[in-house]
């Protein structure tokens, strides 16, 4: 099987724009999780999808928005960006009911900079 | 609230010598628990999950992890460790929110240097 796609892998946006990250997950999954990584907070949850429902949402503001398609391909967006939201964006799919349905596998990633 | 600490922020060991990472949650009902790797530039990948039953449970690279629920304490190890085993290494739960899966709540991981 293939795994969680992520694109694209880099981006460079200026302050003020907004961005849109793509998420493919792994055939089978109907759960998409969203991640933000920095080197100051760590790994924190955005949101999760679950059959094109927001099932559960982080603390991020409402800039950080998310949708997820009858495929189970999901994508994010940042409104406005921010210098802060320079990031590693992460997503992880997995199966989405039941118990094991935590066991999330994760893309590359998508490295975000801000300027 | 749920939790996970990791206080270990970097280790550094010797090829071949043995590895425990620690790892600690707070959660208030049997967690799942999780560890991950993650190389530079690279996503999570899974190297182990409890989710309940044999509190020893094996993963992926020789690595294995005890749950001990007295201690709410989830560490990792490995035998002997390789060169290529350096990473940095998060502990995760899971956590319920209204029911549903939610989402998985991370320690701030450890960083793992090998010594040739």
């Amino acid at each position: 099987k293939a795994g969680v796609t992520q694109t694209p892998r880099y981006l460079i946006k200026t302050r003020g724009q907004q961005v849109t990250l793509s998420c493919s997950p792994i055939s089978g999954h109907r759960s998409v999780s969203w991640y933000q990584q920095t080197p100051g907070q760590g790994l924190q949850f955005l949101f999760e999808y679950f059959s094109e429902t927001q099932r559960n949402k982080g603390n991020f503001p409402g800039r950080f928005s998310g949708r997820q398609f009858s495929n189970s391909r999901s994508e994010m967006n940042v409104s406005t960006l921010e210098l802060g939201d320079s990031a590693l964006y992460l997503c992880a799919s997995s199966l989405g009911t039941g118990g094991p349905t935590y066991e999330q596998y994760f893309g590359p990633g998508t490295r975000l900079t801000v300027t | 609230a749920q939790s996970v600490t990791q206080p270990d922020i970097h280790i550094t060991v010797s090829e071949g010598a043995s590895l425990e990472l620690r790892c600690n949650y707070s959660y208030g009902a049997t967690p799942y628990l999780f560890w991950y790797v993650q190389s530079p530039g690279q996503g999570l990948q899974l190297l182990l999950k409890y989710f309940s039953g044999d509190t020893l449970v094996q993963g992926i690279k020789g690595f294995e992890a005890e749950f001990k629920r007295s201690q709410s304490s989830f560490n990792l190890r490995k035998p002997s460790v390789h060169w290529s085993d350096a990473a940095e290494y998060f502990c995760a739960v899971g956590a319920v929110v209204g029911g549903s899966q939610g989402n998985l709540i991370f320690g701030k991981g450890t960083k793992l240097s090998v010594k040739p």
